[in-house]
């Protein structure tokens, strides 16, 4: 059975002070691996889909990456309107294949 | 990136009624479309499956015949909550796959989200 475990489950941060958050995954052929913002009260909002171990995507403050373990969204100088739930999900299997989510981590940016 | 809308993003009915939520993908045809429902500070939990086309998929616990899915269309299914009751009410979230980035590179795409309140 496919598993997907984010860690932490809460982070604190400034304004400024850099920090990764960690999705452990495990899965029988992975098919892709991706990344969701979460708004309170909204649907998820992509952000990146990774495919391969070594494969890295940026965007604005935020650098996704992947090994055949794990993935790490890294957020460089938050601010708080990066302040969110950051879910992880994995894509396993055929092509409709459906997607494993992790429980999120909700990030707080203080000012 | 593309775009997936809901409608109505709110509704409020009464116990016994049928609620019908719409999911349409607006600027890319999607065979494949999931229904997912939410409770507070959880996960996204998958209600079902939908193919164009064809019958949808329901995850083990889902009463189809509560939650009847229809994807009539490449760029729309809707969701009809049957006889709703008090515990019907949640978050509802939809989401579209986009194969226009080749084989094996879909993405999935999810809607605002439906907040449905039965009283």
């Amino acid at each position: 059975e496919d598993q997907v475990t984010q860690s932490p489950e809460a982070l604190r941060l400034q304004e400024g002070e850099s920090s990764s958050l960690n999705c452990s995954y495990t899965v029988s052929g992975l098919r892709g691996l991706f990344w969701y913002r979460q708004d309170p009260g909204k649907g998820p909002e992509f952000l990146f889909t990774l495919y391969s171990a070594g494969e890295e995507k940026e965007k604005e403050r935020l650098k996704a990456t992947l090994t055949k373990k794990e993935s790490f969204l890294h957020i460089t100088a938050p601010k708080p309107e990066d302040s969110a739930t950051y879910l992880c999900a994995v894509q396993a299997g055929g092509a409709n294949s459906k997607l494993t989510f992790g429980k999120g981590i909700t990030l707080s940016v203080r000012p | 990136g593309a775009v997936v809308s809901q409608h109505p993003s709110r509704v409020i009915c009464k116990s016994g009624t049928s609620v019908k939520i719409e999911c349409r993908s607006l600027d890319f045809q999607a065979t494949t479309m999931f229904w997912y429902r939410q409770f507070p500070k959880q996960s996204l939990m998958l209600m079902a499956t939908s193919n164009e086309g064809s019958k949808a998929t329901y995850e083990q616990g889902v009463e189809k015949d509560k939650f009847l899915i229809n994807h009539a269309s490449l760029t729309l299914s809707t969701l009809t909550v049957t006889s709703a009751h008090p515990e019907d009410s949640s978050f509802y979230i939809c989401s579209a796959r986009d194969w226009s980035g080749g084989a094996g590179k879909e993405t999935q795409y999810f809607g605002p989200g439906t907040r449905l309140l039965v009283l």
